[in-house]
């Protein structure tokens, strides 16, 4: 028979390269987001947020950018390691903390 | 510590077990959340607790019952599950519900139903 699987998005960097996950939220009214790395077998793990006065936020090795405009996220990793290789989830708080689909990060050494 | 520990790591229960999840946290947080994730899925938020008070049921079964028995502890007592409960559940703690706090997540119960 035929199998039909529901597929991550997929971003393939080689190792040194930057990676740009993106992510689109659905609530203007959302006031603070959150990026989390979820590895294999593990819960979610925090990486960075920001908050909605803000438009970017740096920290170790990732950036994360805020356009309200077009209510879009994206968060940015210098340098990719293999380390890296994970699912990446957004989350928007409207009240309560919604994911988003997740992308899922393959890092080639 | 930022440690928030779930037990048992995997759980294999039949439909007409009864079972229990918990989970722990020490970081003083005053919020905690259960979570349901099924593969290659998001988190989906089945119950949040504020104040060791049930402040929001995303209308799960009841099936499932969460139970804080104080700031540290959260339980989520399991009766009758269907096999498309298996999942993995991942508990989360905040210092609040509201305010620009993030959530720290625990490993998750894998939990197989059969």
């Amino acid at each position: 028979g035929e199998s039909v699987g529901l597929h991550l998005p997929t971003l393939s960097v080689q190792e040194g390269d930057n990676s740009i996950i993106n992510c689109a939220y659905s609530n203007s009214a959302s006031d603070y987001f959150i990026w989390y790395k979820q590895e294999s077998g593990k819960g979610p793990q925090f990486i960075i947020d920001i908050r909605s006065n803000m438009d970017k936020r740096q920290g170790q090795r990732v950036t994360v950018l805020l356009n309200k405009t077009v209510k879009h996220l994206s968060l940015q990793i210098a340098a990719t390691q293999p380390g890296d290789s994970a699912v990446y989830f957004c989350a928007e708080r409207e009240g309560k903390l919604i994911f988003g689909q997740g992308t899922e990060l393959s890092v080639k050494p | 510590d930022t440690e928030v520990t779930q037990t048992p790591k995997h759980l294999v229960m039949g439909m007409t077990n009864k079972k229990s999840l918990k989970c722990e946290q020490h970081m003083g947080h005053r919020a905690m959340y259960w979570y349901k994730q099924k593969a290659k899925k998001p988190p989906e938020l089945m119950f949040v607790y504020s104040y060791e008070k049930l402040s929001i049921n995303e209308s799960v079964p009841s099936r499932f019952s969460p139970e804080c028995p104080n700031s540290s502890l959260l339980n989520l007592h399991l009766h009758a599950l269907q096999p498309e409960d298996s999942a993995l559940y991942l508990c989360a703690s905040s210092r609040e519900t509201s305010g620009s706090y993030e959530q720290y997540f625990g490993p998750g119960t894998r939990l197989t139903v059969t």
